[in-house]
């Protein structure tokens, strides 16, 4: 079975950091390139970055773009993404995913918050 | 970046009956190299993960009903649904995949009459 979990989320101040991570498991991690997703409350789905397979492409959302990096770890099955300089607007569900797959995991909501 | 335009925004239907949803992109998705749109299609219901339904504009994902019909190229795409059930009420997103930035259509919101 295909799983993707999200952890690292929580509540954090404006212009601190939060680095999320997802473990993968069920399907060849390393073969896929990976992206990052996020969804604020009530709204629609925003995709914010990826990284392919053995991380020699990324790229961002012009909004995240220098304030995240997103990398990955084959040999641990995990993606991540350092999150820095956080603003509310960021605040949201994020979830990992292999969109060429079609696997998501179920997100991790950060929410930036005095 | 390529902007996905998405309606309606919210639709409310009867069980039984069809509906459609569309989204048009400000560029072509048809790639030259396979022929192929990378647009795809997502449901998302209350408190779920977004779930594929279709890819290359109208290939239905694997255990997907074929009440769920992907089609267009180009730049103007329709995601139809016939013989909706109450299970299919759901918003309803539309994603192109052809270049970075990836984006998403706005959603529709599908929800009973």
């Amino acid at each position: 079975e295909v799983q993707l979990v999200e952890s690292g989320g929580g509540l954090v101040q404006p212009g601190r950091s939060l680095k999320l991570s997802c473990v993968a498991s069920g399907f060849t991690f390393s073969n896929y390139g990976m992206n990052w997703i996020r969804q604020a409350p009530g709204k629609g789905l925003e995709w914010v970055a990826y990284i392919s397979s053995g991380s020699s492409y990324i790229y961002y959302a012009e909004t995240v773009k220098g304030r995240f990096t997103i990398s990955r770890d084959n040999a641990k099955n995990t993606l991540y993404l350092q999150m820095t300089s956080l603003r509310s607007e960021d605040t949201a569900l994020y979830y990992c995913a292999s969109l060429a797959r079609g696997y998501w995991g179920q997100g991790v909501m950060v929410t930036v918050s005095s | 970046d390529i902007v996905m335009t998405q309606s309606p925004f919210s639709l409310a239907v009867s069980e039984g009956e069809m509906v459609t949803i569309n989204c048009k992109s400000s560029q072509s998705l048809l790639s030259s190299g396979n022929q192929k749109n990378y647009l795809a299609w997502y449901q998302q219901k209350p408190g779920q993960s977004p779930k594929l339904l279709i890819y290359y504009a109208s290939t239905r994902q694997s255990g997907v009903p074929d009440r769920f019909i992907g089609s267009g190229s180009g730049t103007d795409f329709t995601l139809t649904i016939s013989d909706v059930q109450a299970e299919d009420l759901a918003d309803y997103y539309c994603l192109q995949h052809y270049s970075y930035p990836y984006t998403f259509g706005a959603g529709t919101k599908l929800e009973l009459k």
